[in-house]
Formats: structure tokens, C-alpha cells, sequence
């Protein structure tokens, strides 16, 4: 199984920077995910990694670190829409996503 | 427009009826799943399919049922509904079970048992 460990809330100023951060302890390893989710809505993807290292993806960027079970996702020039929920998931080798509780990030202006 | 789709939008249920929740997908994934989501304890997989005419028990399977007749729908059944159910119920499809393949989520299901 899985026990993944988020911060659960963080509050971050307009045109800011939020490291959000992500522990995990697995039997097997298959992957990171990072969704946003926008209270009251569904989740949707921000990005994946499997390999070590950043993926930039415009203003949000991911970084893992296998052997460290490590992750964040990075959030740049903070905007009020992205005052939601973020959440850390990591995939097994059975292909199951195991989700944390989620961090609720809300950005003041 | 391609997506996912669950009915109902919400529901509440008395404690010991059956309830199925219908998910359907058009952009032929082979993936499928069913979350709960619960205040502070994020989603947790009840089952999954990773392809049509399989299905696989997630974290938390017990009292709820599945079926994959088709690469499409993905119904999930509580045969005796218990107040413990009381949740958001969301469904998600992945072109794939692995690889970089994401999940997208429909709307969601709120269910209430009383």
C-alpha cells in the first residue's frame, strides 16, 4: 500500500510562489501525479512524473525524487483561481492511484 | 462533447435500499475507476476496471459492487446502502492503465444515506 503525506493547508499572496509538499511510502512504485481540484468540482490533471527530476508545465512545475519519496509541485505567479485543493497521488505497479488528503492552498490578494 | 458523465447528479437514499451509480465514458478508455471522497481523507479507489471484462478491487471494495460489460460504462452497485456511504462518489477513465496516462474525473456523485 501506500502513505502519502501533504501539508493540508497553505496561504500564499498574489504573484507569489507555494512549494507544495509530497512524502510517500511505497510497496511499489509506478508514478506521481498532481491534480487541482476546485472545491465543489472534479479533480483535474496538473502532471506526471516517473523519472527523477522537474517537469515545467507553464506556471506549475513538478519535481520527484524516487529514492527520497519526494515530491512538489510548484506553483508561480500565484492567480486568486488558483485558490483550490492540490493533490498528491502516486500510482502502484498494480496501476492503482493512492491519493493524499490533499493540501487546500488559498491565495490572498 | 467527449468526456465522462455520472447520474445522478445527487441522491439521498434510505439505509438498506440498492443504489447503482451510472458512469459512461466516450473517448474510449480502456481504464476505469471509482473514488470516494471523503472531508480529510481524500479519494480512495473502491474498484477498478483496466479494461473491458475485468474488474479489481481498489482500497476500500466492501459493500459495493462493479461490472465492465463495455468500454463505455462502468455502473457501480450498493447492494444494501449504509449510512457509512454517505459520500462523493466520483468516476474516472485513463486511456490507459499505465504510462503517462492520466485520469480524467466526471462531475461526481452526492450521496446521502440515511
Amino acid at each position: 500500500g501506500q502513505n502519502i503525506d501533504q501539508p493540508t493547508e497553505m496561504t500564499a499572496t498574489e504573484g507569489a510562489i507555494v512549494q507544495i509538499n509530497c512524502t510517500y511510502q511505497t510497496s511499489g512504485f509506478n508514478g506521481l501525479f498532481w491534480y487541482q481540484q476546485h472545491a465543489g468540482e472534479a479533480p483535474t490533471f496538473l502532471s506526471y512524473n516517473v523519472l527523477d527530476g522537474l517537469e515545467e508545465k507553464g506556471r506549475f512545475s513538478s519535481f520527484l525524487s524516487r529514492s527520497k519519496g519526494y515530491s512538489y509541485l510548484l506553483l508561480k505567479e500565484l492567480q486568486m483561481k488558483d485558490s483550490a485543493s492540490y493533490l498528491c497521488a502516486v500510482r502502484d505497479t498494480d496501476y492503482k492511484l493512492s491519493f493524499g488528503a490533499g493540501t487546500t492552498v488559498t491565495v490572498r490578494a | 462533447i467527449a468526456g465522462i458523465t455520472q447520474a445522478p447528479t445527487s441522491q439521498i437514499l434510505a439505509a438498506g435500499r440498492r443504489m447503482t451509480l451510472r458512469c459512461t465514458q466516450d473517448m474510449r478508455h480502456n481504464a476505469m475507476y471509482w473514488y470516494r471522497q471523503d472531508l480529510g481523507l481524500g479519494l480512495r479507489l473502491i474498484h477498478y476496471s483496466n479494461t473491458a471484462g475485468t474488474t479489481g478491487k481498489g482500497e476500500v471494495p466492501d459493500g459495493y459492487s462493479v461490472s465492465r460489460a463495455n468500454t463505455d460504462d462502468f455502473p457501480l452497485t450498493l447492494a444494501s446502502a449504509v449510512p457509512s456511504q454517505t459520500s462523493v462518489y466520483f468516476c474516472a477513465s485513463s486511456e490507459e492503465a499505465g504510462g503517462p496516462s492520466e485520469q480524467f474525473f466526471g462531475p461526481g456523485t452526492r450521496l446521502t444515506v440515511l
